[in-house]
């Protein structure tokens, strides 16, 4: 099975930072990458999806890039409302796998 | 707007069984691949089981095969998740999640995903 590691597990950052969030997957899995926040006592949301597709409605100060094994959130600006826990998720063949999540704190 | 609504999360026993079960709405529900999801408690997200649009295909995660059956029911825009044998590492919350459909397969990403409903496996 592909294992997704997430680094760091956690962050704390100022706002109007630019954060960074790596995903790497044990084997290359092209751009089948997507990107999740969840706030705290809610349900994830879609944020990115083939790696680097911003999912309708999220703020351009969310990118991702990367492909084969290695992969990147960046959030150009931290926000308040960026606090949250992030986590990749590798799709495309069972299982589908999530890295062990990043903590992104102000 | 979609809308995902779980609900039979409860306290069971090891080895107890129960039924969770997710409405649909604002969408064309047989469309879609559906998901499980969960999350124990302080922890990470753990993929749990995708049943195709057709409801032919259904993929399950090695910690529960042979335990839980995933199903639906289009004409009720409902998707169902039996479990069977539970154990105290089954303990989370559940998430139900529309699953988007490409021309590879169902196997992907998760968008919108419900509010979730909490199993609890204790004695």
């Amino acid at each position: 099975d592909i294992q997704m590691t997430q680094s760091p597990s956690s962050l704390s950052a100022s706002v109007g930072d630019r954060v960074t969030i790596t995903c790497r997957a044990s084997q290359g899995i092209s751009n089948y990458l997507a990107w999740y926040q969840q706030k705290p006592g809610k349900s994830p949301d879609l944020l990115i999806y083939a790696a680097s597709t911003l999912r309708s409605g999220v703020p351009s100060r969310f990118s991702g890039s990367g492909s084969g094994t290695d992969f990147t959130l960046t959030i150009s600006g931290l926000q308040p409302e960026d606090v949250a826990t992030y986590y990749c998720q590798k799709y495309y063949s069972a299982p589908l796998t999530f890295g062990g999540g990043t903590k992104v704190e102000i | 707007e979609v809308h995902l609504v779980e609900s039979g999360g409860d306290l069971v026993q090891p080895g107890g069984s129960l039924g969770l079960s997710c409405v649909a709405s604002g969408f064309i529900f047989s469309g879609y691949p559906m998901t499980w999801v969960r999350q124990a408690p302080g922890k990470g997200l753990e993929w749990v089981s995708t049943i195709s649009g057709s409801g032919v295909s259904t993929y399950y995660a090695d910690s529960v095969k042979g335990r839980f059956t995933i199903s639906r029911d289009d004409a009720k825009s409902t998707l169902y998740l039996q479990m069977n044998s539970l154990r105290v590492e089954d303990t989370a919350v559940y998430y139900c999640a529309r699953t988007a459909s490409l021309w590879f397969g169902e196997l992907n990403w998760f968008d919108p995903w419900g509010q979730g409903t909490l199993v609890t496996v204790s004695s």
